[in-house]
Parts: C-alpha cells; structure tokens; sequence
C-alpha cells in the first residue's frame, strides 16, 4: 500500500488568491512528480525533483513553483490563481528505478477550481 | 514524437472480458504499463510488460504487446462492477534520459 498524501482533497479559490497544494510520502522515495490531470486529456508532468534542494520543469509549462526542502515533502505553489489553473493535481513518487523500469504511486489528487 | 493514443471510452457487461487498447509511437519505448484509477483515488500501477516481451498474464489480467504496430493491450478476463475505473496506458522511453508518457485513459463502464 502506498503511502503518499495530498492535501486538500478539494480546493475552490477566488482569483488572485496565492495557494500552496501540500504532498508527502512515507516512503523515503527520492524521485517525486507533479502531473495535471484534465478530463480526455493526458497527464501532463509539471514538475519534478530528483531529491532534496533538486527541481525540474516538466514538459508542461506551468505558472506554478515547486520546492524540495525534505525527500518527503513537495509542495506546489500558485502566487496566482486564475480560472486556466482549474484542474485535477496529481502528486507522484518513485524510489531509485532499477535500471529503465519506474513504478510511480499516486496520490489521491487536489482537485483545484479558481472561480 | 511521444504520443499515448487510447479510446476514451468501454462499455461491458459483467461477466464479459474487457479488451483496452492502446496504441503509441516512440520506438524507444523500453516498458510499458497500465495503470488503474478509481473513482477519486490516484492512479495505482496495475501491472506492465517489458519491451521485449510480447504477453503477459497475472490472474484475470493479460497484458499483449506488440512492438511492429507498436499497439498494447490489457484484456481483464470475467469483467466485474468493480473494474469499473479509468484505465491509463503509459510508455517508458529512454531518450537521452528516462521518461514516462501517458495517454488520455479509457473510462471502463461495466453494467451489472
């Protein structure tokens, strides 16, 4: 069983508002991921951090920061919020691929609506 | 360029197998997975097959590769109410670096 949470389940906001969406895992996992989540649509990797003090922009450019100040804890931040950033977010973990096979666990998701 | 395609939809009736399917373009695709995800839960890996492999099977599961048309699926044998879920295919490329594409997902709905 996976053990990686994120908080709020749901989150509706007004414009402007500066949020933080807060993931953790138990797992002493090094390799974490923010992906986007729309109906019909991909999932789209935002960002993603290879361990501690690393982050990487994914290939969905995004208005929104990441930081990795402890393996596990990897919060995203929205200065800003606007209606384009209503969507599913979904926080990922992986520990050390063995070789080019990487089983990702996923979080419950936030579910973000900017109205 | 990496690409995922899938339908977005499947409709069974219990009982019947589900066949999903999964089509990709990157022939650097070193594994390939499915994942499931219920309704409002994450995705949770489901099982996956190595590039190198043609089938595999675990349990109601059998997982078919084939590379020429680069085209996978997932066939869930005796489908139940409770496969009921999102089913997302997703490649494993290796690229200068690793990297995991997913497709859109195909919404199984199973009627009892």
């Amino acid at each position: 069983e996976a053990d990686i949470y994120q908080t709020p389940r749901y989150l509706v906001i007004g414009t402007g508002k500066k949020i933080t969406l807060e993931c953790s895992q138990t797992m002493g996992h090094d390799k974490m991921y923010w992906y986007q989540q729309d109906p019909g649509m991909e999932l789209h990797l935002i960002h993603y951090s290879y361990g501690v003090n690393s982050t990487e922009k994914g290939d969905l450019s995004s208005e929104s920061t990441v930081s990795r100040i402890r393996t596990e804890h990897f919060p995203l931040t929205l200065e800003s919020a606007r209606p384009s950033h209503t969507s599913q977010y979904l926080c990922a973990s992986s520990a050390r691929p063995q070789g080019a096979n990487e089983k990702l666990f996923f979080g419950s998701g936030t579910q973000l609506s900017v109205l | 360029g990496e690409d995922v395609e899938q339908s977005l939809f499947l409709s069974v009736r219990e009982g019947d197998s589900s066949v999903i399917n999964c089509t990709y373009t990157d022939s650097s695709s070193t594994y390939l997975y499915w994942y499931k995800q219920e309704p409002g839960a994450g995705l949770q890996l489901l099982t996956y097959i190595f590039s190198n492999m043609d089938m595999k099977q675990d349990q109601r599961l059998t997982v078919l590769l084939n590379k020429k048309d680069k085209h996978l699926s997932l066939r869930i044998a005796d489908t139940q109410t409770g496969d009921s879920a999102i089913y997302f295919c997703a490649e494993r490329l290796n690229t200068g670096g690793f990297k995991t594409i997913f497709g859109a997902g195909t919404r199984l709905f199973v009627k009892a």
